[in-house]
This record gives structure tokens, C-alpha cells and sequence, in this order.
């Protein structure tokens, strides 16, 4: 079983909908967790860290289901300019010094 | 520009032969990392510096793989006897607190074709 899974997509949405994605860990040690976004041949770049309260940026909101090993990304009224493909990004656990990602979703937003 | 930076971008190499990929990061950073990524996949931690001690390695960096950072600025990705499953982007990125707590900054990447 991979650390970190994702659903791999496509999604193509259209612009202005809401799109949820999710992910999935499996060491329950996790003690930090991130969204990173990654634009067509470009680096991945921070979106924004998920704590375990949830948090909100702007039109994006992150969740954290430790019992459930569950994270997720709602993305509100979606823009052309987010279409990228979002990684999901776990510290397996507390003493790792480096990050564990996921294989991405990729989003299409359509005009 | 003071983000991280490396060479070549690009890398077209027969089967066997060695290469070398440079890494610059962003100058108050000491913490760097090296990291893999084919397509359709995440990117997969190879190894770990802390100012110039390599501190964690990966499974995935095999004897043909050997990292440097010898001043504790620039790092130096070297792969010897290529093969042609070592064809993926080599990305580095560098960070001012542990990668498990902070934001890492990637560079562009360094694309390495095994023909």
C-alpha cells in the first residue's frame, strides 16, 4: 500500500464549481500535512499547510480526518488559472526529515 | 532571482555513461534535498543535507547514486553507469527548518533522458 493516495483524475470542472479532492495516509504517526500545487512541466510549489481544525484560504479549504487517515482539499468557485495538479503531502511521522507526496490529482478548470 | 536554482535543465545521455546535476539553493537555506519524479507520479525523496552532512538517504539512491554538498551551499547529484530507468526530472529544493515541518522551495528541475 502506497504512504499517500489520491485519486489520479482527470477532473474537469467548469469555472465557478466546487471541486473536493482527497487523499489518503497510512502511518497514523503522521504529524504534519500539506497541499502543494504543481503547474504542467513546473515544480511543486506550497498551496497550503492542513491542520488538524481545518483551515481556510480564500476559495480553498483543507480538512484532516486523523481517526479516518483522511485529508482534503475544496476548491469554491474555481478559476481557470487553477488548473494544476494537486499533490497531497504528508511527514510520515514526527521525526522524518522529509515529506511523503501523493501522485497528484490533476484538475482541468474549462471555460 | 534568489529562489533555487539547477543545471542542466536538461539532460540527454546514452545508457552507461555518467551525469552530474547541480543544485543552488536559496542562499539562508540548510537544508536541502534531493528528490525524483517520473510521470504521473509524486515526487520520491532520494536524500537529505543538513549544511554539509548528508543526513538521511533513501532506499531508492542505489550505489550508482552519490550526493554532495561540500561547503554547505551547492549540492552535486551524480549518476553513474546510467540506466534507462534513471530517466526523470531530478528536482531539489531547500528549506530553512526540516522538510517535515516547513515549506520546502523547489527548483525548476533538471530532466534527465537515458537513451
Amino acid at each position: 500500500r502506497k504512504e499517500v493516495e489520491q485519486d489520479p483524475g482527470p477532473f474537469n470542472v467548469p469555472e465557478g464549481a466546487t471541486v473536493a479532492f482527497n487523499c489518503t495516509y497510512s502511518n497514523s504517526a503522521s504529524q504534519s500535512f500539506f497541499w502543494y500545487r504543481q503547474d504542467c512541466r513546473k515544480e511543486p510549489k506550497l498551496l497550503m499547510s492542513v491542520y488538524s481544525s481545518g483551515n481556510e484560504d480564500g476559495r480553498f479549504t483543507a480538512q484532516l480526518n486523523r481517526a479516518s487517515q483522511y485529508i482534503s482539499l475544496l476548491i469554491r468557485d474555481s478559476k481557470l488559472s487553477d488548473s494544476a495538479t494537486y499533490l497531497c503531502v504528508v511527514n510520515p511521522s514526527g521525526s522524518a526529515r522529509q515529506l511523503t507526496f501523493g501522485s497528484g490529482t490533476q484538475l482541468t478548470v474549462l471555460p | 532571482d534568489t529562489g533555487v536554482s539547477q543545471d542542466p535543465r536538461h539532460k540527454i545521455t546514452k545508457r552507461g555513461q555518467n551525469v552530474t546535476f547541480r543544485c543552488d539553493p536559496i542562499s539562508e537555506h540548510n537544508r536541502l534535498y534531493w528528490y525524483r519524479q517520473t510521470l504521473g507520479q509524486g515526487p520520491e525523496f532520494l536524500t537529505y543535507f543538513q549544511n554539509e552532512a548528508q543526513l538521511e538517504k533513501s532506499r531508492l539512491l542505489s550505489d550508482r547514486f552519490s550526493a554532495e554538498r561540500p561547503k554547505g551551499s551547492f549540492s552535486t547529484l551524480e549518476i553513474q553507469r546510467t540506466e534507462q530507468g534513471d530517466s526523470a526530472m531530478y528536482l531539489c529544493a531547500s528549506s530553512a527548518r526540516e522538510g517535515g515541518t516547513g515549506e520546502l522551495f523547489f527548483g525548476e528541475g533538471s530532466r534527465l533522458t537515458v537513451l
